[in-house]
Protein backbone atom coordinates (compact mmCIF):
# COMPACT_ATOMS: atom_id res chain seq x y z
CA UNK A 1 0.00 0.00 0.00
CA UNK A 2 1.39 3.75 -0.65
CA UNK A 3 1.50 5.35 2.41
CA UNK A 4 1.11 9.17 2.75
CA UNK A 5 2.38 11.69 5.78
CA UNK A 6 0.82 15.15 6.00
CA UNK A 7 2.71 17.50 8.03
CA UNK A 8 1.91 19.56 9.88
CA UNK A 9 -1.24 17.15 12.15
CA UNK A 10 -2.21 20.56 12.95
CA UNK A 11 -1.54 24.88 12.53
CA UNK A 12 -2.68 27.67 14.22
CA UNK A 13 -3.12 30.91 11.98
CA UNK A 14 -4.91 34.00 11.77
CA UNK A 15 -7.46 35.12 8.98
CA UNK A 16 -5.36 36.89 6.12
CA UNK A 17 -2.24 34.24 6.50
CA UNK A 18 -0.76 32.10 4.09
CA UNK A 19 -1.02 28.67 4.86
CA UNK A 20 0.83 25.90 3.53
CA UNK A 21 0.14 21.80 4.50
CA UNK A 22 2.48 19.08 2.86
CA UNK A 23 1.81 15.62 1.79
CA UNK A 24 4.37 13.08 1.13
CA UNK A 25 4.17 9.99 -1.04
CA UNK A 26 6.00 6.58 0.05
CA UNK A 27 6.59 6.30 -4.06
CA UNK A 28 6.16 8.00 -7.19
CA UNK A 29 2.50 8.76 -7.66
CA UNK A 30 3.20 11.28 -10.38
CA UNK A 31 0.11 13.86 -9.62
CA UNK A 32 -2.22 11.30 -8.87
CA UNK A 33 -3.13 13.22 -5.69
CA UNK A 34 -6.22 14.88 -4.20
CA UNK A 35 -7.24 17.80 -1.62
CA UNK A 36 -9.84 17.61 0.91
CA UNK A 37 -11.61 19.98 3.14
CA UNK A 38 -13.30 18.20 6.20
CA UNK A 39 -15.62 20.73 8.96
CA UNK A 40 -17.29 18.78 12.16
CA UNK A 41 -19.93 16.77 11.45
CA UNK A 42 -19.38 16.92 7.77
CA UNK A 43 -18.28 14.87 4.69
CA UNK A 44 -14.83 15.72 3.00
CA UNK A 45 -14.96 17.94 -0.09
CA UNK A 46 -13.08 17.56 -3.07
CA UNK A 47 -10.91 21.14 -3.18
CA UNK A 48 -8.16 19.58 -5.77
CA UNK A 49 -7.15 16.74 -7.66
CA UNK A 50 -4.47 15.95 -9.98
CA UNK A 51 -2.32 17.51 -7.02
CA UNK A 52 -3.04 20.85 -9.06
CA UNK A 53 -6.63 21.45 -10.93
CA UNK A 54 -9.52 23.24 -9.02
CA UNK A 55 -12.41 21.48 -8.30
CA UNK A 56 -15.61 23.51 -9.82
CA UNK A 57 -17.06 26.10 -7.30
CA UNK A 58 -13.34 25.84 -5.12
CA UNK A 59 -12.08 29.29 -4.18
CA UNK A 60 -9.02 30.62 -5.97
CA UNK A 61 -6.92 30.99 -2.80
CA UNK A 62 -6.34 27.36 -2.51
CA UNK A 63 -3.66 25.84 -4.86
CA UNK A 64 -1.70 22.67 -5.25
CA UNK A 65 1.30 21.91 -6.61
CA UNK A 66 4.06 18.70 -6.84
CA UNK A 67 4.74 15.99 -8.36
CA UNK A 68 6.27 12.38 -7.82
CA UNK A 69 6.42 11.81 -3.63
CA UNK A 70 6.06 15.81 -2.42
CA UNK A 71 2.96 17.76 -3.21
CA UNK A 72 1.70 20.97 -1.06
CA UNK A 73 -1.52 22.38 -0.43
CA UNK A 74 -1.58 26.39 -0.16
CA UNK A 75 -4.24 28.53 1.82
CA UNK A 76 -2.87 32.06 0.33
CA UNK A 77 -4.98 34.15 2.44
CA UNK A 78 -7.26 32.54 4.89
CA UNK A 79 -10.51 33.15 5.66
CA UNK A 80 -13.12 32.44 8.30
CA UNK A 81 -14.77 29.67 6.58
CA UNK A 82 -11.65 28.16 5.92
CA UNK A 83 -10.62 26.47 9.48
CA UNK A 84 -11.03 23.42 8.91
CA UNK A 85 -9.17 19.82 8.44
CA UNK A 86 -7.47 18.97 5.32
CA UNK A 87 -6.53 15.35 3.48
CA UNK A 88 -4.93 14.25 0.97
CA UNK A 89 -5.17 11.20 -0.92
CA UNK A 90 -3.13 9.43 -3.42
CA UNK A 91 -5.32 8.56 -7.06
CA UNK A 92 -2.47 6.38 -8.01
CA UNK A 93 -3.51 3.08 -7.15
CA UNK A 94 -5.76 0.34 -5.00
CA UNK A 95 -6.15 0.49 -2.33
CA UNK A 96 -6.56 3.93 -2.25
CA UNK A 97 -5.09 5.72 0.71
CA UNK A 98 -4.92 9.11 2.59
CA UNK A 99 -3.28 11.07 4.99
CA UNK A 100 -3.46 11.49 8.34
CA UNK A 101 -4.80 15.12 8.46
CA UNK A 102 -4.25 18.48 8.82
CA UNK A 103 -6.35 21.05 11.14
CA UNK A 104 -6.29 24.43 10.95
CA UNK A 105 -7.24 26.30 13.87
CA UNK A 106 -7.55 29.73 14.42
CA UNK A 107 -5.13 31.49 16.13
CA UNK B 1 -28.38 17.53 -7.99
CA UNK B 2 -27.19 13.99 -7.19
CA UNK B 3 -27.78 13.50 -3.21
CA UNK B 4 -26.09 10.25 -1.23
CA UNK B 5 -28.12 8.66 2.11
CA UNK B 6 -26.64 6.37 4.30
CA UNK B 7 -29.15 3.98 6.93
CA UNK B 8 -28.54 1.58 9.27
CA UNK B 9 -28.35 0.47 12.65
CA UNK B 10 -26.23 2.70 15.19
CA UNK B 11 -25.39 0.10 17.03
CA UNK B 12 -24.03 -3.42 16.15
CA UNK B 13 -22.89 -6.44 18.39
CA UNK B 14 -18.98 -7.77 18.74
CA UNK B 15 -19.05 -10.49 15.57
CA UNK B 16 -22.43 -9.96 14.30
CA UNK B 17 -22.82 -8.09 10.49
CA UNK B 18 -22.44 -4.86 10.03
CA UNK B 19 -25.12 -3.63 7.17
CA UNK B 20 -25.53 -0.19 5.64
CA UNK B 21 -27.79 1.20 2.67
CA UNK B 22 -26.91 4.08 0.86
CA UNK B 23 -29.85 5.86 -1.32
CA UNK B 24 -28.82 7.45 -4.32
CA UNK B 25 -31.32 10.40 -5.58
CA UNK B 26 -30.84 13.22 -8.68
CA UNK B 27 -29.42 10.35 -10.59
CA UNK B 28 -28.97 6.45 -11.83
CA UNK B 29 -26.14 4.24 -10.40
CA UNK B 30 -26.90 2.44 -13.44
CA UNK B 31 -25.49 5.29 -15.79
CA UNK B 32 -21.94 5.22 -15.14
CA UNK B 33 -19.13 6.60 -15.58
CA UNK B 34 -18.76 6.58 -12.15
CA UNK B 35 -18.15 3.98 -9.11
CA UNK B 36 -19.66 4.01 -6.23
CA UNK B 37 -18.00 3.21 -2.70
CA UNK B 38 -17.83 2.93 0.92
CA UNK B 39 -15.49 4.67 3.02
CA UNK B 40 -15.29 5.12 6.76
CA UNK B 41 -12.88 7.24 9.26
CA UNK B 42 -12.07 6.93 13.23
CA UNK B 43 -9.58 8.95 14.87
CA UNK B 44 -7.64 5.80 15.47
CA UNK B 45 -7.56 5.31 11.37
CA UNK B 46 -8.12 7.93 10.32
CA UNK B 47 -10.03 7.97 6.77
CA UNK B 48 -9.78 4.68 5.46
CA UNK B 49 -11.11 3.11 1.63
CA UNK B 50 -13.36 -0.27 2.13
CA UNK B 51 -14.79 -0.98 -1.33
CA UNK B 52 -15.87 0.69 -4.94
CA UNK B 53 -18.05 -0.94 -7.59
CA UNK B 54 -18.92 -0.42 -11.06
CA UNK B 55 -22.63 -0.72 -12.52
CA UNK B 56 -20.88 -3.27 -14.02
CA UNK B 57 -17.73 -5.99 -13.61
CA UNK B 58 -16.13 -6.77 -9.97
CA UNK B 59 -15.81 -4.55 -7.16
CA UNK B 60 -12.83 -3.69 -5.92
CA UNK B 61 -12.16 -4.39 -2.10
CA UNK B 62 -9.28 -3.17 0.47
CA UNK B 63 -7.67 -5.95 0.64
CA UNK B 64 -7.31 -5.14 4.59
CA UNK B 65 -11.01 -5.80 4.87
CA UNK B 66 -11.53 -8.14 1.69
CA UNK B 67 -12.24 -11.59 3.60
CA UNK B 68 -15.19 -9.46 5.15
CA UNK B 69 -17.11 -7.10 2.67
CA UNK B 70 -19.22 -7.29 0.15
CA UNK B 71 -20.94 -4.34 -1.34
CA UNK B 72 -23.73 -4.70 -3.82
CA UNK B 73 -25.87 -2.62 -6.08
CA UNK B 74 -29.30 -2.33 -6.73
CA UNK B 75 -30.32 -0.98 -9.54
CA UNK B 76 -33.78 -1.42 -8.88
CA UNK B 77 -33.96 0.64 -6.25
CA UNK B 78 -31.05 2.97 -7.05
CA UNK B 79 -28.79 1.96 -4.21
CA UNK B 80 -25.77 0.31 -2.87
CA UNK B 81 -24.86 -1.35 -0.06
CA UNK B 82 -22.21 -2.71 2.60
CA UNK B 83 -21.76 -5.47 4.53
CA UNK B 84 -19.28 -6.30 6.90
CA UNK B 85 -18.89 -9.70 8.58
CA UNK B 86 -17.62 -10.55 12.25
CA UNK B 87 -17.09 -7.14 12.96
CA UNK B 88 -15.27 -6.10 16.24
CA UNK B 89 -14.77 -2.54 18.07
CA UNK B 90 -11.89 -1.34 15.61
CA UNK B 91 -15.08 -1.09 13.42
CA UNK B 92 -16.41 1.49 15.23
CA UNK B 93 -16.27 4.50 12.57
CA UNK B 94 -18.19 6.71 10.73
CA UNK B 95 -19.31 5.32 7.58
CA UNK B 96 -19.45 7.42 4.50
CA UNK B 97 -21.07 6.17 1.17
CA UNK B 98 -19.86 8.24 -2.12
CA UNK B 99 -19.69 8.43 -5.63
CA UNK B 100 -16.01 8.33 -7.46
CA UNK B 101 -15.28 9.68 -10.93
CA UNK B 102 -13.27 6.95 -13.10
CA UNK B 103 -12.26 9.52 -15.95
CA UNK B 104 -9.25 11.56 -17.11
CA UNK B 105 -7.66 13.95 -14.07
CA UNK B 106 -10.61 12.89 -11.94
CA UNK B 107 -10.02 9.36 -11.77
CA UNK B 108 -10.58 7.82 -8.16
CA UNK B 109 -11.69 11.20 -7.02
CA UNK B 110 -14.94 10.92 -4.41
CA UNK B 111 -16.59 13.90 -5.51
CA UNK B 112 -19.91 13.65 -3.90
CA UNK B 113 -20.32 11.97 -0.31
CA UNK B 114 -23.30 10.89 1.75
CA UNK B 115 -23.66 12.88 5.47
CA UNK B 116 -21.89 9.62 6.81
CA UNK B 117 -23.65 7.23 9.64
CA UNK B 118 -22.02 6.60 12.88
CA UNK B 119 -21.68 3.15 13.57
CA UNK B 120 -20.44 1.72 16.99
CA UNK B 121 -19.60 -1.77 17.75
CA UNK B 122 -20.63 -3.12 21.53
CA UNK B 123 -21.64 -5.93 23.21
Amino acid sequence: DIQMTQSPSSVSASVGDRVTITCRASQDIRTWLVWYQQKPGKAPKVLIYAASSLQSGVPPRFSGSGSGTDFTLTLSSLQPDDFATYFCQQAYSLPLTFGGGTKVEIK
Amino acid sequence: QLHLQESGPGLVRPSETLSLTCAVSGGSINSGPHYWGWLRQSPEKGLEWIATHYHIGEPNYNPSLRSRVIISLDPSKNQFSLRLTSVTVADTSIYYCARMSTTGWTKYTFDIWGQGAMVTVSA
